[in-house]
């Protein structure tokens, strides 16, 4: 059965520093995509960045990237020079060939700024 | 609109009664998914359609629970005799569809079920 773990329940950093959430999965798929979304306190899911188990450079959107480590199984978000506008919960997703597209979801990671 | 719309957003009701979600995909997407996000639980899928059709509904957690979409375009989930462990935000997303694994799911702004 695929699994995502997040460890970290709560996570601040100082605005302007990079933050690393972690992320870490489990699936005997070959082909499966990896997808993080942020939701702030307004609830809405929105789409960060977007890793493919066959690509070969991490991805990067901005001032997010994808720190993936195929053999080790994680797919750690890396957000640099945090603003106050990242404070939101952030999750990370699977999804497999094998199962119609329906993402698996990890518990998320809440993540505070501060001034 | 731009972006995957729901309605209500918010749904208060009592214990017993059905209850009707309504989901508005992206133009264009011919995937559609609902989740459902509750403390206890986190998110989980509950159905998936491509087109009109429901090729997986493996997550809906009774029959209670059922889901529609026509046109290729609307979804609505409705839940009958509603239960207080029904509360929760469901959520929508819709994808383009036929790109496999890759395909990025967008998701609305959720309705949030409260049931006394």
């Amino acid at each position: 059965a695929q699994k995502i773990t997040q460890t970290q329940p709560g996570m601040f950093v100082q605005e302007k520093e990079a933050v690393t959430l972690d992320c870490t999965y489990d699936t005997s798929d070959q082909s499966y995509g990896l997808f993080w979304y942020k939701q702030p306190s307004s609830g809405e899911m929105i789409f960060l960045i977007y890793q493919g188990s066959y690509d070969e450079q991490n991805a990067t959107e901005g001032r997010y990237s994808l720190n993936f480590q195929k053999a080790r199984k994680s797919a750690n978000l890396v957000i640099s020079a945090s603003q106050l506008g990242d404070s939101a919960m952030y999750f990370c997703a699977m999804s497999s060939s094998g199962g119609y597209n329906k993402l698996i979801f990890g518990a998320g990671t809440r993540l505070a700024v501060h001034p | 609109g731009a972006g995957v719309s729901q309605s209500p957003s918010n749904k208060v009701t009592e214990k017993g009664k059905d209850v009707e979600l309504r989901c508005d995909p992206i133009s264009g997407h011919t995937a559609l998914y609902w989740y459902r996000q509750s403390l206890g639980q986190g998110l989980e899928f509950l159905i998936y359609f491509q087109g009109n059709s429901a090729p997986d509904k493996s997550g809906l957690p009774s029959d209670r629970f059922s889901a529609e979409r026509t046109g290729g375009s609307v979804s609505t989930l409705t839940i009958q005799r509603t239960q207080q462990e029904d509360s929760a935000v469901y959520l929508c997303a819709s994808s383009l569809g036929g790109r496999g694994f890759t395909d990025t799911q967008y998701f609305g702004p959720g309705t949030r079920l409260t049931v006394l």
